[in-house]
């Protein structure tokens, strides 16, 4: 069966500094990858996916896949205090309609 | 409108009694999901449908059920509460293969 596991599973981040997560999966021919953050009391919301081996760039937020080590991370540059919330991994099985989704890392970022 | 609804945000149930929770969303989209988180532990899908077809979990096979009566309602049913069924029902929804799906804020079910 397909897992997903993250670490680490809390994390303190000073403010300003890049905050780094890591996740890694089973099965390296899932369709694709995805990270959630959901703030307290707020429903999870999709961060960035990838299908395919390399890095993505969305502002402050990168994120980097390797299929051939199974790993998948997320770095956030120039941390803030709003960036302070669970961040969940998740790889896509059937047929890329379903998501499996790591325990996930509880970051809090210290101002 | 771009959220996904859930009804009750807050559910109390007894023993054995049958609990029966609600989602919508208006996006025409075609995927709708639930999943059941629990403190410390990863989201767990439970069924999703695919139009109307229902794929369900093997593991939670025979304790969910779900009806999706057209696009914008998909149910969660629970026969006969059990305190493990105690958790956090999170619905979503996604507009097509490979798109990430969008989630609602989730119902809090406490079994007493």
């Amino acid at each position: 069966q397909q897992k997903v596991q993250q670490s680490p599973e809390s994390l303190i981040v000073p403010e300003g500094a890049m905050t780094s997560l890591n996740c890694t999966f089973s099965d390296s021919a899932s369709q694709y990858f995805a990270w959630y953050r959901q703030h307290s009391g707020k429903a999870p919301k999709a961060l960035m996916s990838i299908f395919s081996n390399g890095e993505k760039e969305e502002g402050r937020f990168t994120i980097h896949l390797n299929k051939a080590s199974l790993h998948f991370s997320l770095h956030i540059r120039d941390s803030q205090p709003s960036d302070s919330a669970l961040y969940l991994c998740a790889e896509a099985y059937q047929g890329g309609r379903a998501l499996i989704f790591g325990t996930g890392t509880t970051v809090s970022v210290s101002p | 409108d771009t959220t996904v609804k859930q009804n009750p945000r807050y559910k109390l149930a007894r023993v054995g009694k049958p609990v029966n929770l609600i989602c919508s969303q208006t996006m025409n989209h075609d995927t709708m999901y639930w999943y059941q988180k629990k403190p410390n532990q990863a989201p767990k899908l439970l069924l999703f449908y695919y139009d109307k077809i229902l794929n369900r979990e093997a593991d939670t096979f025979e304790k969910f059920q779900s009806s999706r009566p057209n696009n914008s309602f998909c149910s969660l049913y629970i026969g006969s509460a059990g305190l493990e069924y105690s958790a956090m029902y999170l619905c979503a929804s996604s507009p097509g293969q490979n798109q990430a799906p969008l989630f609602g804020e989730g119902t809090r079910l406490s079994v007493l």
